[in-house]
């Protein structure tokens, strides 16, 4: 059992809006940035978002991050049928040292 | 273009040793932190490991404390992590990750571990 909550599926249709939840428990989410990264099949991760709502270069600004309280989300408008894959939240917890993962939500674009 | 290249994965026996190296070239790698992330067959994503620029701070996921050893010679901008105690469970794609924020910005494409009798 994952740490930080995220849904395990996810579905829209091409050109909706879609979020995907991730959340935990203070040390976790308010306390520390959230990453997002998406993985599409048979490829390595990516980073998404980072600092809960930086996009990288060369992420289009159809993908964004928000945070409030304890929980963060990742937003993705426009959906199109590449962004078919599964999407993480990270974030480090300072107090125990480690890096925490949500469990996945694997996003079907119908 | 940052580069990170996996290799060393192969199968081994329960309770076996494994050397994976992670050869990073597209930036300086001895000012970058550095991870390892897996994932085992039909699960999501576990951290394993944190070594900082200096090899001075160095943290573990509780599943693989007193068993995995990370290490990284930056004179060859390399990273490794030592496998001990290999069990099943430990079956995964294992990636070296490069820090950001102590999480991660760049993967490499993994290599995997395969432990099994």
């Amino acid at each position: 059992q994952s740490v930080l909550t995220q849904p395990p599926s996810a579905s829209g249709t091409p050109g909706q809006r879609v979020t995907i939840s991730c959340s935990g428990d203070t040390s976790y989410i308010v306390s520390n940035y959230v990453y997002w990264y998406q993985r599409l099949p048979r490829t390595a991760p990516k980073l998404l978002i980072y600092r809960d709502d930086q996009r990288p270069s060369g992420v289009p600004d159809r993908f964004s991050g928000s945070k409030s309280g304890t929980s963060a989300s990742l937003a993705i408008s426009g959906l199109r049928s590449e962004d078919e894959a599964e999407y993480y939240c990270a974030a480090w917890d300072g107090s125990l040292r480690v890096v925490v993962f949500g469990g996945g939500t694997k996003l079907t674009v119908l | 273009e940052v580069q990170l290249v996996e290799s060393g994965g192969g199968l081994v026996q329960p309770g076996g040793s494994l050397r994976l190296s992670c050869a990073a070239s597209g930036f300086t790698f001895s000012s970058y932190s550095m991870n390892w992330v897996r994932q085992a067959p039909g699960k999501g994503l576990e951290w394993i490991s944190y070594i900082s620029s200096t090899s001075s701070a160095i943290y573990y996921a509780d599943s693989v404390k007193g068993r995995f050893t990370i290490s990284r010679d930056n004179a060859k901008n390399s990273l490794y992590l030592q496998m001990n105690s290999l069990r099943v469970e430990d079956t995964a794609v294992y990636y070296c990750a490069r820090a950001k924020d102590r999480l991660f910005d760049y993967w490499g494409q993994g290599t995997l571990v395969t432990v099994s009798s």
